[in-house]
């Protein structure tokens, strides 16, 4: 069966600096992965996927993600935070049929 | 183009009442899903729909729940009776275009927030 564990449950950091988010996955076959960003009180929004191309995958936002399979991860990061990236982000992994696997979510603040 | 729209945003009822709730997809989407989303538990799949058919219901939590796709661009989530433990953002979420290969990508509404007392 497919999951993904999100190492943090809540990360901060001050705006500039970098972004780190973690995200390891189990997958009994090669997946599909991705990145989802909820900010309070909206939907998701796909931020990025990764599905066998390219293993340094670039989304939304200044957001990239890199595949590594011999550490199972796929930790999303971004040069520089700014205070409109507050938000809770959810690793995803794809499943059986058409279904997505979230992982616990990472809120992640941003100071000024 | 309209996002995926849902109502109501907010749902305040009673331990007893009947719940429903509404989406209307992304128009030209075929896949539509409704989620569940709690402190306690995340995010959960409850139904998913291909093409109007219920495809996957596994995550309904109990026969208290249904939901219908009547056509391509309607889908009611009801809850009947509900209970407090109900209580929950629920999301739909769309997909694929018709004649499109699905991607994983999901477009979600923003939510209705139920509360049941």
């Amino acid at each position: 069966a497919q999951s993904v564990t999100q190492l943090d449950s809540h990360v901060s950091v001050s705006e500039g600096t970098p972004v780190l988010l973690r995200c390891n996955y189990s997958s009994s076959y090669s997946p599909s992965l991705f990145w989802y960003v909820q900010h309070p009180n909206k939907g998701l929004q796909l931020l990025l996927k990764y599905t066998s191309a390219a293993t340094l995958v670039k989304g939304i936002n200044g957001f990239e993600a890199e595949f590594k399979k011999s550490e199972t991860s796929f930790h999303l990061t971004k040069p520089s935070a700014h205070m409109s990236d507050a938000a809770e982000y959810f690793c995803v992994v794809s499943g059986r049929g058409n279904k997505l696997v979230f992982g616990a979510g990472t809120i992640l603040r941003v100071k000024s | 183009d309209a996002g995926v729209i849902q109502s109501p945003r907010h749902e305040v009822t009673e331990m007893g009442q009947e719940v429903t709730l509404r989406c209307k997809p992304i128009s030209g989407h075929n896949s539509l899903f409704w989620y569940r989303q709690t402190m306690m538990r995340g995010l959960e799949l409850l139904i998913y729909f291909n093409n109007n058919v219920p495809i996957d219901d596994s995550g309904m939590p109990e026969d208290r729940f249904s939901a219908k796709m009547p056509n391509a661009s309607f889908s009611t989530l009801k809850i009947q009776p509900s209970e407090p433990r109900d209580s929950a953002v629920y999301f739909c979420a769309s997909s694929t275009p018709r004649g499109g290969t699905y991607t994983g990508e999901l477009f979600f509404g923003e939510g209705s927030r139920l509360t049941v007392l």
